[in-house]
């Protein structure tokens, strides 16, 4: 079963609002990190925060991490028409097994920013 | 640089139909990545490759095989293509297996019939 899940499925706003995207996790993690993926195109790393960390700040980027709830949140402030994608949370952990980096991804959430 | 770049960008095949996505990285990375992209289900890892000369199945390798060429280039083949496998086709890479930072290609769109 997927690991994390991306809540809301779907979100609409207006140019200027903010929007806030919520991931749930089930296991312990390593770190977090959220990437956004414009349609058709590939995935793009945005931020990562560390299990250790309770906040994190990128440009008009915020993430927030609650272990203790298994969860994150995503703010986007000041949205803008280009930040139009969809958002992915991805948990990662250690592979005991032949190493390597192991990233378990979200459903992720659809974000559409309207003029 | 190019980044991570995947061949082709689109295929269709029918039903027991082979064939091989390339990928390629010219980062240097040292760990590179299969996933599978279906509508709903966010992105599930097929195999990775944690250096050159190792691969490891992840979770949904059945009916893939791959090969870590060398360290730039990853392929993923289909040797018996299924509707099942109809998806969109990621190649990622990494700079190794403490980088947590992965690198996605553009993606390859598959549609089996």
């Amino acid at each position: 079963s997927q690991q994390g899940e991306e809540d809301p499925q779907a979100l609409s706003i207006q140019e200027g609002e903010n929007a806030t995207m919520n991931c749930s996790y089930k296991t312990s993690i390593n770190n977090l990190q959220w990437y956004r993926q414009n349609s058709g195109r590939g995935l793009v790393h945005l931020i990562l925060i560390r299990s250790n960390e309770r906040e994190k700040h990128s440009g008009r980027l915020r993430v927030t991490l609650d272990t203790s709830k298994k969860s994150s949140s995503l703010l986007i402030t000041a949205s803008r028409a280009a930040d139009t994608a969809s958002y992915f949370c991805a948990t990662d952990r250690y592979i005991l097994t032949g190493g390597g980096n192991k990233l378990t991804f979200g459903t992720g959430t659809q974000l559409k920013v309207e003029l | 640089n190019a980044g991570v770049t995947q061949t082709p960008k689109f295929q269709v095949l029918k039903t027991g139909q082979s064939m091989t996505l390339q990928c390629a990285q010219d980062m240097n990375h040292n760990s590179m990545y299969w996933y599978r992209q279906d509508p709903g289900m966010g992105l599930r890892l097929i195999y990775y490759s944690a250096s050159e000369g190792t691969t490891d199945k992840g979770e949904v390798p059945n009916g893939y095989n791959v090969s870590r060429l060398n360290k730039r280039e990853f392929s993923l083949r289909l040797e018996s293509a299924a509707p099942s496998q109809t998806s969109v086709y990621f190649c990622a890479s990494s700079e190794d297996h403490y980088s947590y930072e992965q690198y996605f290609g553009p993606g390859t769109r598959l549609t089996v019939t």
